[in-house]
């Protein structure tokens, strides 16, 4: 089965820094792959997602690349803030029939100030 | 839209109570999944529907744990009879068309049994 790994349980930073959070899997490379943010008390939010054929995707702050070599995906938000602490989360999926998404364990982000 | 709605939102009962948790997927989504998460385990896919009919139900913990999806806006949960290992917070998502969609979350069940 597919094993993902967050780079850490919990990271924490000073506000305007760029805070790069690590997902790596293991076995079969994913057809996409997945960021969430989740806040306390409350399901994940989508965030980004990223192909297998793309190196790297941008949504204003956040910046996502994917190394289907390293089997990693990097995960970057510029200028922090402390809005931005979160547990973040990185999901794979094969874009197939089987369908399952897979969740990695989350890394808690602390942004102060 | 409203979102995903569940409840209860929070739920505590004595082992060995039913429990029944409830979920309406956002209109038009096609695809309906229920996650449990806890510390320990992190979030995990119990069950997956499909146009109302569940396609893997391999996360499903045991023969206590059953779905059902009788119509495109509402889905269950049931555990019977419920055990304290089964306290956790139950999400519900759901999804578009194409499988690897986006999916959307509800608030999640908080269940607490004691």
């Amino acid at each position: 089965s597919q094993k993902i790994e967050q780079n850490s349980e919990a990271l924490n930073i000073q506000e305007g820094k760029t805070a790069t959070l690590t997902c790596n899997y293991t076995n079969y490379s994913p057809a996409y792959l997945q960021w969430y943010r989740q806040d306390p008390g409350r399901g994940p939010v989508f965030l980004l997602l990223i192909r297998e054929n793309e190196k790297e995707k941008r949504k204003e702050r956040l910046k996502v690349t994917f190394d289907t070599t390293l089997k990693q995906s990097l995960f970057h938000i510029t200028a922090s803030q402390p809005a931005d602490s979160a547990t973040y989360l990185c999901a794979l999926d094969r874009g197939s029939t089987l369908g399952r998404l897979y969740f990695g364990r989350g890394t808690q982000l602390t942004v102060w100030p | 839209d409203a979102g995903v709605i569940q409840s209860p939102r929070h739920e505590v009962t004595e082992m060995g109570q039913e429990v029944t948790l409830r979920c309406k997927p956002i209109s038009g989504h096609d695809y309906l999944f229920w996650y449990r998460q806890t510390m320990m385990r992190g979030l995990e896919l119990l069950i997956y529907f499909n146009n109302n009919v569940p396609i893997d139900d391999s996360g499903m913990p045991e023969d206590r744990f059953s779905a059902k999806m009788p119509n495109a806006s509402f889905s269950t949960l049931k555990i019977q009879p419920s055990e304290p290992r089964d306290s956790a917070v139950y999400f519900c998502a759901s999804s578009g068309l194409a499988l690897g969609d986006t999916q959307y979350f509800g608030p999640g069940t908080r269940l607490t049994v004691l």
